[in-house]
């Protein structure tokens, strides 16, 4: 079964805007994982947060993680039109596996 | 140099059919998986291998059969397949399982069953 919801489902902002996808979850987890989908290709590992974490930053990226209301959200800052894609959430489960959410689709405008 | 490789890319075959799917890993990493992303683009992990070892076996049907005859490769095998076989499988791996890390995925290998 799938981990939880993201946040919107789809999302269609102007090149320069800021993004926010946000993600929830079920169970408790050892990381979030936040993964970027071009069309037809394969996932490509964005960033990591670990659940003693509270936030982290990679370039134009802050993820934050809160663990007592099982949420996570990822902001891109000043977005361009290379971000268009499909960013997932999974979470680092004991048993080592990744439990995805559904995604949310990122369409940037220039 | 590609870090995890699938063989096919594209895959088109009739029901009933038997296939296979190849994935070698050259980042040195201990641990792979196969996920299944359907239509929907929901993606579900199906099995993870460790060091040539299976680790776990999501509730996939018998017909899928994985092989690792080396920890840097991992394939899938599928028997009889169905019309609901129809999906993208990627195959990824990591050092040390994704309990403590990130995966590096394959580009996916779109199977249709017609």
């Amino acid at each position: 079964s799938q981990q939880g919801e993201e946040d919107p489902q789809a999302l269609s902002i102007q090149e320069g805007e800021n993004a926010t996808m946000n993600c929830s979850y079920k169970t408790s987890i050892n990381n979030l994982q936040w993964y970027r989908q071009n069309s037809g290709r394969g996932l490509v590992h964005l960033i990591l947060i670990r659940s003693n974490e509270r936030e982290k930053h990679s370039g134009r990226l802050r993820v934050t993680l809160d663990t007592s209301k099982k949420s996570s959200s990822l902001l891109i800052t000043a977005s361009r039109a290379a971000d268009t894609a499909s960013y997932f959430c999974a979470t680092g489960e004991y048993g080592n596996k990744l439990v995805f959410g559904a995604g949310t689709i990122l369409r940037v405008k220039s | 140099d590609t870090a995890v490789s699938q063989t096919p890319k594209y895959l088109v075959t009739q029901m009933g059919n038997d296939k296979s799917i190849k994935c070698e890993q050259n980042l040195g990493h201990d641990t792979m998986y196969w996920y299944k992303q359907d239509s929907k683009k929901f993606l579900k992990i199906m099995f993870s291998y460790n060091n040539k070892e299976l680790i776990i076996n999501e509730t996939v049907p018998n017909r899928f059969s994985p092989k690792s005859p080396d920890k840097a490769h991992l394939n899938l095998h599928i028997n009889s397949l169905e019309l609901g076989d129809s999906a993208v499988y990627f195959c990824a791996s990591s050092q040390g399982g994704t309990v403590n890390t990130e995966a590096f995925f394959g580009q996916g290998t779109r199977l249709t069953v017609v």
